[in-house]
């Protein structure tokens, strides 16, 4: 399979803790995108990082990219309880004007109030 | 707003019946569109690319007569899964890309149950 792996499954935490979720992935991207889906919904996409980039921020995510070990790391901090959700990572692999997208395993997040 | 919707959201139907999901682009223009398809507590499966004015392209082990698409516009495209039986239960989710563009839109997904 050429689907992402990623960890946790699932995550439980207080909120305003912060939330770490870890992507690996097995090809050569163009770029690593992150979404978010809440129960029953479609997704929202959160942050997009280039292959030639290590760090993004937005708000309260911050991306970490690595492609020499093919993983990405996804930090939400002081989270709230709206930030319950799965979050999976997608990559872009293919030639330029492609678009198509493999989703990760996903991490299910719950944010305790 | 949503730049993608997805009708219906929820279908409840026999076994046989034939179930047809329309995703619309609302304010772009789509050359091409994906189908996903959604287990419960699993990841989104990649099922086919369709493409405006040309056949659609399949995943490895999807059946192109089982679940017809057609792009017949540059706004919409539509999944019709053929004859449904149980095992055709899932969620099922397109999203497009804007032209030259990166993230892609989602729509909000279809429930499909079949009886």
């Amino acid at each position: 399979s050429q689907q992402g792996e990623e960890d946790p499954q699932a995550l439980s935490i207080q909120e305003g803790e912060n939330a770490t979720m870890n992507c690996s992935y097995k090809t050569s991207i163009n770029n690593l995108q992150w979404y978010r889906q809440n129960s029953g919904r479609g997704l929202v996409h959160l942050i997009l990082i280039r292959s030639n980039e290590r760090e993004k921020h937005s708000g309260r995510l911050r991306v970490t990219l690595d492609t020499s070990k093919k993983s990405s790391s996804l930090l939400i901090t002081a989270s709230r309880a709206a930030d319950t959700a799965s979050y999976f990572c997608a990559t872009d692999a293919n030639g330029a004007g492609s678009y198509q997208l493999t989703f990760g395993t996903g991490t299910k997040l719950s944010v305790i109030p | 707003g949503a730049v993608v919707s997805q009708h219906p959201s929820w279908v409840i139907c026999k076994s046989g019946t034939s179930v047809k999901i329309e995703c619309r682009s609302l304010d772009f223009q789509a050359t091409t569109m994906f189908w996903y398809r959604q287990f419960p507590k699993q990841s989104l499966m990649l099922m086919a690319t369709s493409n405006e004015g040309s056949k659609a392209t399949y995943e490895q082990g999807v059946e192109k007569d089982k679940f017809l698409i057609n792009h017949a516009s540059l706004t919409l495209s539509t999944l019709t899964v053929t004859s449904a039986h149980p095992e055709d239960s899932s969620f099922y989710i397109c999203s497009a890309p804007r032209q030259g563009t990166q993230p892609q839109h989602f729509g909000d997904g279809t429930r499909l149950s079949i009886l």
